[in-house]
């Protein structure tokens, strides 16, 4: 069945640095990738997300991209600060499907 | 408008019970779903809707039953709640754009705890 896998499970950065977090996913027809960010006791939110038809998107500090071939995708966040921290899911939706598979999430630690 | 809304927020249950979980979208929205979240699990779709009269089963529906009457409710309902379904229930909405694929938006949250 559909799988997607994330790495790390775990992050700490300094603030300022770059993090980034990869996905990988299973089923070659998936053509939506979105990335949620979840605070301590609330729920997930979008942050970015990234069709099929494009290798990049950004949105100020953040970024995705997509490797179609290697059915990865990734997201960097740069000059991270400390609201940044939290967990993040990135998940992929199969064409034909409104299911959405998640990953099992990031917790970024971004140290001041 | 309010988004998607979740009640209740908390529940105990004894095993055995049975429970319906409440949603609502008040944005004419066609998909719903619901997930579960356990710790280290990410979030995982028990169940989801295109539409008012369709549902379909996802990663793990085992021991959740679902019906979509009308666009704006997606009830779940534990038909013999047991500890394995301790866990944070999310309920997400989204509206396909023509034909593309759009955000969900998640509810707040109801946290289940079965003893």
């Amino acid at each position: 069945g559909e799988n997607v896998e994330q790495h790390p499970s775990t992050l700490s950065v300094q603030e300022g640095d770059s993090a980034v977090i990869k996905c990988t996913y299973s089923d070659s027809a998936s053509n939506y990738f979105p990335w949620y960010k979840q605070e301590l006791g609330k729920r997930p939110q979008l942050i970015i997300d990234i069709r099929s038809n494009v290798g990049e998107k950004k949105d100020q500090r953040i970024a995705v991209t997509l490797n179609k071939t290697a059915k990865h995708f990734s997201l960097h966040i740069t000059e991270t600060q400390p609201e940044d921290s939290a967990v993040y899911f990135c998940a992929a939706s199969p064409a034909g499907t409104y299911k959405y598979i998640f990953g099992t999430g990031t917790r970024l630690k971004v140290l001041a | 408008n309010a988004g998607v809304t979740q009640t209740p927020k908390f529940q105990v249950l004894k095993t055995g019970q049975s429970m319906t979980l409440q949603c609502a979208q008040d944005m004419n929205h066609e998909y719903m779903s619901w997930y579960r979240q356990d710790p280290g699990m990410g979030l995982r779709l028990i169940h989801y809707s295109v539409g008012a009269g369709i549902t379909d089963q996802g990663e793990v529906p085992n021991g959740y039953n679902v019906s979509r009457s009308t666009t704006e409710d997606f009830p779940l309902r534990l038909l013999s709640a047991a500890p394995s379904q301790t866990s944070v229930y999310f309920c997400a909405s989204s509206t396909p754009t023509s034909g593309r694929k759009e955000t969900q938006y998640f509810g707040p949250g109801t946290r289940l705890l079965v003893l």
